[in-house]
């Protein structure tokens, strides 16, 4: 699978969007790009994938560039509950195994 | 409807001992995944079964770490020989099924190794 790189940190304001970007230059063409956050002391929670359009859900969307090398997940709202660790992950729909192959991520701090 | 459990959430053992540690998925999930998480790290994979089957075990550590799905729905990780550095959170996550259906992951197990 290939590698994503994220900023360590980032800091928003409550209320306002949260834009988190992941770099994925070497992912494959059969690669999709999976969004995860993980709330302290708590299990990773799924938010959001796609291939190659955008995706939206009631959580967040998901902005992924034409050439696929980078992405951006879009909190439009940020609250306090979303203060949370989130993993930008890239992989295969392979039958063979579903693994997911978590880097450091991004500590998202929301602040009132 | 209820999500994945684990149990014990928190358990403490001596180094050299052998401990045990349960994951109850979600009902009619068929794969099952364990991952393993040290301090200000990511989740790491150790092992995933599909069914009763473990389908991938590329990431356990060593053979000290060992784990079974003998009915394809409880699972058990067992740990020999514990040393200081299996100290971690041991997650367990579960799907309907392998490739790209979303894992629904438990609290946890943290384990302290003293």
């Amino acid at each position: 699978d290939a590698k994503t790189t994220q900023p360590p940190s980032m800091d928003c304001a409550e209320g306002r969007a949260a834009n988190l970007p992941c770099n994925h230059s070497t992912i494959s063409g059969n690669e999709y790009v999976y969004w995860y956050r993980q709330i302290h002391s708590q299990g990773p929670q799924y938010i959001i994938h796609g291939l190659k359009n955008n995706e939206t859900n009631e959580m967040a969307s998901l902005i992924i560039t034409e050439d696929r090398k980078s992405s951006t997940l879009i909190l439009p709202h940020a609250t306090l509950r979303d203060t949370a660790v989130y993993y930008c992950i890239v992989r295969a729909h392979s039958s063979n195994t579903g693994k997911l192959i978590f880097g450091q991520g991004t500590t998202l701090q929301v602040k009132p | 409807g209820a999500g994945v459990s684990q149990t014990p959430s928190n358990k403490v053992t001596e180094k050299g001992k052998y401990v045990e540690l349960r994951c109850d998925p979600i009902s009619g999930h068929t794969a099952l995944y364990w991952y393993r998480q040290s301090l200000g790290q990511g989740p790491e994979f150790l092992i995933y079964f599909q069914g009763t089957g473990a389908a991938d075990d590329s990431g356990l550590p060593n053979d000290r770490f060992f784990a079974v799905r003998p009915e394809g729905s409880v699972s058990t990780l067992k740990i020999q020989r514990t040393e200081r550095g299996d100290s971690a959170v041991y997650l367990c996550a579960s799907s309907r099924g392998p490739g790209g259906y979303e894992q629904y992951f438990g609290p946890g197990t943290r384990l302290t190794v003293t």
